[in-house]
């Protein structure tokens, strides 16, 4: 079974920095496009980054470029987000999801259960 | 960027009745690249549908989507307990990837 487990969130202070890792299992993780999503309290889905299956290219929402960055470690089947300067409105559950991509666009298979972050003072 | 309106924003339904929610695009979807998901209470989406039409390994079939260009629909035929959750569509078809706001089915 495909299993996505994210892991390092927390509460962190504005303009702090924090490494989201996820551990995929069950599948051949270097032969996926995978992604991070994420979800403001109460609020609906927002697609954060994608990375190509050998990691030589990467996507993010404009908002977030420059200060999020998605890498992985296909030896360690794990995905990584490294987020800097963090704002409150980056206040959100972050989930891991393995992606399908179409013609440059993607969309998510299987989600991880997700890591929770909290940007406050 | 494409804007995916979902209505309505709450659906009140009885178990065994029939839901039917609406996603409509600010213009077309390339090859109606677009996906519904489930999400349960305390829990991670679920993918539903592919395509537009096209069920998810799993899906009872009781899920069904259907539609094309900018007008897409997802319809749950029979209503179950595990069937009250929020769902969302997600455009594939261009540049950035962009989800609706949700529709919440209720329990009537």
């Amino acid at each position: 079974d495909v299993q996505l487990v994210e892991s390092g969130g927390g509460l962190v202070q504005p303009g702090g920095s924090l490494r989201l890792s996820c551990a995929a299992s069950g599948f051949s993780f270097s032969r996926y496009w995978m992604s991070w999503v994420r979800q403001a309290p109460g609020k609906g889905l927002e697609w954060v980054a994608n990375i190509k299956p050998d990691g030589s290219e990467t996507f993010y929402v404009d908002s977030l470029k420059g200060r999020f960055t998605i890498s992985r470690d296909n030896a360690k089947n794990s995905l990584y987000l490294q987020m800097t300067s963090l704002r409150a409105e980056d206040t959100a559950v972050y989930y891991c999801a393995r992606g399908v991509r179409i013609f440059g666009v993607v969309f998510f298979e299987y989600w991880g259960q997700g890591t929770r972050v909290s940007v406050s003072s | 960027d494409i804007v995916l309106t979902q209505s309505p924003g709450t659906l009140s339904l009885s178990p065994g009745e029939r839901a039917t929610l609406s996603c409509r695009a600010s213009q077309s979807i390339s090859n109606n690249y677009l996906v519904w998901y489930q999400q349960r209470p305390g829990q991670a989406p679920r993918l539903l549908i592919y395509g537009a039409s096209s069920r998810a390994t799993g899906i009872p079939d009781r899920f069904s989507g259907s539609g094309s260009g900018a007008d897409f629909t997802l319809t749950i035929s029979r209503l179950e307990a595990e069937d009250f959750a929020v769902y969302y569509c997600q455009q594939y078809g261009s540049s950035p990837e962009t989800f609706g706001q949700g529709t919440k089915v209720e329990i009537k």
